[in-house]
């Protein structure tokens, strides 16, 4: 069964250092997304992409967090300037359509640790 | 705005005993309701749905009803196996919200041989 897959599992990274988490969806979805989960609290959305562009962002998503899809297949979040508070597994996700009813399937995540 | 509110974990039980996560909602219209499950070191699955009211999700034992007159969407296993010991997690998602999912708390569950 297709599966989305993400690298690398585990990141540990300075403060104030840049990162780039990657997710390879399944080929043949249109909709992507990244959800974040601190410890112990609740996963939470971060944003959408669809066409070559962000279609909904959270609050989360500040100015320090961006999204690109360089190639067919990758799915990139870039966080600039790394916090303490951006600690948590990243997970990344992927939909054939947008109809509300689709599940989205995820990937493992990436662990990402700043020190 | 739309939240999710799941019992609080752990919930411990024995090989074989009948497990109840509730799952209640709130939101404005009718959403489609997911449970997914994150077994020990990978990511969420996607483990059943229900998209209107009255259906029923079902999916390797487990199942869930969609209740709009008590926006709940409640999990039920007659019979839990060790293989079962998960975190699981209660979503809805709006198209009208560009399909993103809202996530309640999560409920470890850990199943006793």
């Amino acid at each position: 069964e297709p599966e989305v897959t993400q690298t690398p599992s585990h990141q540990v990274t300075q403060m104030g250092q840049e990162v780039i988490l990657r997710c390879v969806p399944i080929s043949n979805h249109l909709y992507f997304y990244w959800y974040r989960q601190i410890l112990g609290q609740k996963v939470e959305f971060l944003v959408s992409f669809y066409n070559n562009e962000i279609s909904e962002k959270s609050e989360i998503f500040d100015d320090q967090f961006s999204v690109e899809r360089p190639d067919g297949s990758n799915f990139t979040l870039k966080i600039r300037s790394t916090k303490l508070e951006d600690s948590a597994m990243y997970f990344c996700a992927s939909s054939e359509q947008d109809l509300g009813n689709q599940p989205q399937h995820f990937g493992d995540g990436t662990r990402l640790s700043i020190l | 705005g739309n939240s999710v509110t799941q019992m609080e974990g752990p919930v411990t039980l024995s090989e074989e005993a009948f497990l109840t996560i509730n799952c209640t909602y709130t939101a404005t219209g009718y959403p489609s309701l997911f449970w997914y499950v994150q077994y020990p070191g990978e990511g969420l699955q996607l483990l059943l749905k229900a998209t209107k009211a009255d259906d029923k999700g079902s999916n390797k034992g487990f199942e869930a009803t969609y209740r709009k007159e008590t926006t709940s969407f409640h999990l039920e296993k007659g019979s839990v196996q060790v293989s079962d010991s998960a975190v699981y997690f209660c979503a809805l998602s709006f198209k009208a919200a560009g399909n993103k999912l809202t996530f309640g708390g999560g409920t470890r569950v850990l199943v006793k041989p």
